[in-house]
């Protein structure tokens, strides 16, 4: 059964980029079984989807945020990432990372909560 | 792309049954049998309940079943318990090799 956990800075200043990494075990980043992906929530309100990433690095990301977006993968750590750049209020959220077995979330970190203020 | 549209808030009595409706379009819901279900308690990760618009993952309870017809697809709990309250979100594929999320209900069990 896989296991993901989220890490990285707490706070960040506005116009600075948030970066996560999730960490995966049980299982192998590099499976074809798999793809990897980010979701946020803001304090109190419903889930977004923020993008995947594929075994083979096919990237796909949220049309609303795609400009400010990487998603990459760390296949010598297990582990995934999430930077976004240019971060204002607006990125405030409890950041969740998940596998997808197929087209659906299966498995997911406990998120990590990412606040945004000077 | 746009959130699908759910219901803010459904309630039901211990033992009723209850649906919740996700409405989306051609391009997500309509498009792909690729609809799925979440459930939300306070505090906590989501947790995968239906996927593929009507299969349930192993340990999910019979009592939570899923459909769809058009661009609307649907999440029924029968035989409603205390432990069933709780915030439920849909999800879909799309056409742009993308996801979507439902805006969410929240279930409360009277």
């Amino acid at each position: 059964q896989l296991q993901l956990q989220e890490s990285g800075p707490g706070l960040v200043k506005p116009s600075e980029t948030l970066s996560l990494t999730c960490t995966v075990s049980g299982g192998s980043i590099s499976s074809s079984t798999y793809h990897w992906g980010w979701i946020r929530q803001p304090p109190g309100k419903g889930l977004e989807w923020i993008g995947t990433i594929y075994y083979l690095g096919n990237t796909y990301y949220n049309p609303s945020l795609k400009s400010r977006l990487t998603i990459s993968v760390d296949m010598s750590k297990n582990q995934f990432s999430l930077k976004v750049n240019s971060v204002t209020a607006a990125d405030t959220s409890l950041y969740f990372c998940a596998s997808y077995g197929g087209s659906f979330a299966d498995y997911w970190g406990r998120g990590a909560l990412v606040t945004v203020s000077s | 792309q746009s959130a699908l549209a759910q219901p803010a808030s459904v309630s039901g009595s211990p033992g009723q049954s209850i649906t919740i409706s996700c409405t989306g379009t051609s391009s997500d819901v309509g498009g792909y049998n690729y609809v799925s279900w979440y459930q939300q308690h306070p505090g906590k990760a989501p947790k995968l309940m239906i996927y593929d618009v009507s299969s349930r993952p192993s340990g999910v309870s019979s009592r939570f079943s899923g459909s769809k017809s058009g661009n609307t697809a649907s999440l029924t709990i029968s035989g409603l318990q205390a432990e069933d309250e709780a915030d439920y979100y849909c999800s879909s594929f799309t056409s742009s090799i993308t996801y979507v999320f439902g805006t969410g209900t929240k279930v409360t069990v009277l």
